[in-house]
Order: structure tokens, then sequence, then C-alpha cells
């Protein structure tokens, strides 16, 4: 059972340059988020999902699009990639049908630099 | 809006220590806590959390927390520290639209 599956592990970018992160869950889970973790600030939450097709914009989203077009996977994308977008993201999934008496799920992270 | 405050950034403890780290959130209604630990270079894992019902709820690897209402509060606890407890502990807060997390405290215990 693999959980919260994230790819890369890993990515150097150019400013300016694009990317997708992508992330995938096989528990059937409705939600899916994806936050960035930086020193000093906690978790924040960049966007969200609550089922397939959906999304919406969390606490820190500009500079940053997802798609949830399978159940499964949630995609975040880097248009054009800023060096304050350096930072390890983390996707995390919550099975939650009825509220919120579900913990998360996390991937293992994906560590972004921008030079 | 909810917010999630952790008290302390860094501590250091000895081994067999005695632990605690505080947490307050503010929110009015009814609210479900988490304690979230990142090990070096690994992703979060569930500690514990709580829901409703006995205020005093045990995680796993003998960390504990209480639920104080009115103080809204919900500190992390463990009776004895060891050298593989060094990691950085979260504390959250579950809303509709995601967790909310303090800012981390920062554990590191001396052998």
């Amino acid at each position: 059972n693999a959980g919260v599956t994230q790819t890369p592990k890993f990515r150097v970018l150019k400013t300016g340059q694009s990317m997708t992160l992508l992330c995938a869950q096989d528990m059937n889970h409705e939600y899916m988020y994806w936050y960035r973790q930086d020193p000093g600030m906690g978790l924040r939450l960049i966007h969200y999902s609550v089922g397939e097709g959906t999304t919406a914009k969390g606490e820190v989203p500009d500079g940053y699009n997802v798609s949830r077009l399978k159940k499964q996977n949630f995609l975040l994308g880097l248009e054009s990639a800023a060096p304050s977008q350096t930072s390890v993201y983390f996707c995390a999934s919550r099975r939650d049908p009825q509220g919120l008496r579900t913990e998360a799920f996390f991937g293992q992270g994906t560590r972004l630099t921008v030079v | 809006a909810q917010s999630v405050s952790q008290h302390n950034h860094h501590v250091i403890l000895s081994e067999a220590a005695s632990l605690e780290l505080g947490c307050n959130y503010s929110y009015g209604g009814t609210v479900n806590l988490f304690w979230y630990v990142q090990y070096p270079g690994q992703h979060l894992q569930l500690l514990l959390k709580y829901f409703s019902g006995d205020p005093l709820v045990k995680g796993i690897k003998g960390f504990e927390a209480e639920f104080i209402k009115s103080k809204f509060s919900f500190n992390l606890r463990k009776p004895s520290v060891q050298w593989s407890d060094t990691a950085e502990y979260f504390c959250a807060v579950n809303r509709a639209d995601g967790l909310t997390f303090g800012k981390g405290t920062h554990l590191i215990i001396q052998p």
C-alpha cells in the first residue's frame, strides 16, 4: 500500500522555468492538498481539492496552479518559477466524507530549489 | 480565522527528561486537533488526535496530549524522552479546507 506518492523528490529549476509536481494517492480519498514548508513558517496551504474536478485556493496560492482530473491525482504547477518558490512541497490526502474527524496522510515531500 | 500557536520554536533536552510542548488554537466552535511529527528528512506522521470524549489522548511512542477547552490548549507531553524523539513537532487544527498548522517546534534530544 503506497499511500501518498510524490514525484519528483528533488528538483532544481532556473528562474522562469515551469514544472509540474505530481501527487498520487491510492486510498480513494476525496480531499487532497498541497502545502509548502519553509523554515520557521510551518506548513502553509497552497491549493486544495474536495473531489475530482474541483480545486480551490488556500493561504498562499499565487504563482501556482493545480488540477484534479482524476480522483487519485493532484497536480501542482509552477508556470514561471521564482526563487521565492524554493521550498519543500508536501501533498496530503484525507478521506473525510462526512466531516473533519479524519487525519491527513502526507507524501514524502518534494524539495524544490529555484536558482 | 483559525490560528494555531506553538510557544516553543526550539527545545533542547537531555535524554530521560520530561517534555511538554505548548499549543494554543483560536476557534470558537468544535475543534479537531492533531499533533504531527516530522523526523529529519521524512514526511509528517500522525502522533495523536483529539475529536471528542476523554480530553487526555494517548498516541504512539509514549506521547500524550491534553485538551483543555477553557484554555484553548492542546499540549503535547512525554514523561521521558529518547534521542530518537529528535524531530519537528506540529500542532494542527482540522478545518474544511485543510489543516491549519502551527509553525512547529524543533526538538533536539542530547544523549
